[in-house]
């Protein structure tokens, strides 16, 4: 039973655009999640998190949305370059749990 | 970048032979962990250390053990390997608290 969905295997936007990458969820115990952004033949690299006490967290062009009523979570990047082209994670965790549940993966193209 | 190494980088074995694989962290962080990544499934957990000696299960345990002795190694072993445990296998390290994992190259293993 997959608790963390990312139901777009894949993404296509032109330099410049905003991206917008799309996470949900089923386990309503889940209240810290993150985006992790990995390039080929790399290990993924920590990008944003937010927790379920805020809706919002902004980091430069990155920004993640959160909400728990549609237990929904969303990250824009907002101007896509051509560096972001890559698959993005989201992950989610609960209190106290150590571990966390992945998605399945949305890759990024950004067309120049 | 986390002072993570995996070793080996790339490995190409035997049905029925035993494998391990090792990563070694410079940041004393308390919790390590093991995934695995396949196409269609993201990354899954294979087992998590919460310290030296302390260790526990994740979703896609079977076949594998860990083991560690030291703060700044943890060991991955396939007893007997399977061409279904062909994969891609990351490290991950985390401090502790609030703070996210942050994840080695990884080792591609075949399995043939």
């Amino acid at each position: 039973d997959q608790q963390v969905k990312q139901n777009s295997p894949s993404l296509s936007v032109q330099e410049g655009r905003i991206s917008i990458l799309n996470c949900d969820y089923t386990n309503s115990m889940f209240d810290y999640f993150l985006w992790y952004k990995k390039y080929p033949a790399e290990g993924p690299t920590f990008l944003i998190s937010i927790s379920s006490i805020k809706d919002k967290n902004e980091d430069g062009r990155f920004t993640v949305f959160l909400n728990k009523s549609a237990k929904h979570l969303s990250l824009h990047i907002v101007p896509s370059q051509p560096g972001d082209s890559a698959v993005y994670f989201c992950a989610a965790s609960s209190f106290g749990n150590e571990k966390l549940t992945f998605g399945t993966g949305t890759r990024l193209t950004i067309i120049p | 970048d986390a002072g993570i190494t995996q070793s080996p980088r790339h490995k190409v074995t035997e049905t029925g032979t035993p494998v391990t694989l090792r990563c070694h962290q410079t940041e004393n962080h308390r919790y390590m962990y093991w995934y695995r990544q396949d196409p269609g499934h993201g990354l899954r957990l294979i087992h998590y250390s919460y310290g030296v000696k302390d260790t526990d299960k994740g979703e896609v345990s079977d076949g594998y053990s860990v083991s560690r002795s030291k703060t700044e190694d943890f060991l991955l072993t396939l007893e007997s390997a399977t061409s279904s445990q062909t994969s891609v296998y990351f490290c991950a390290i985390r401090q502790g608290g609030a703070q996210p994992q942050h994840f080695g190259d990884g080792t591609r293993l075949s399995i043939l």
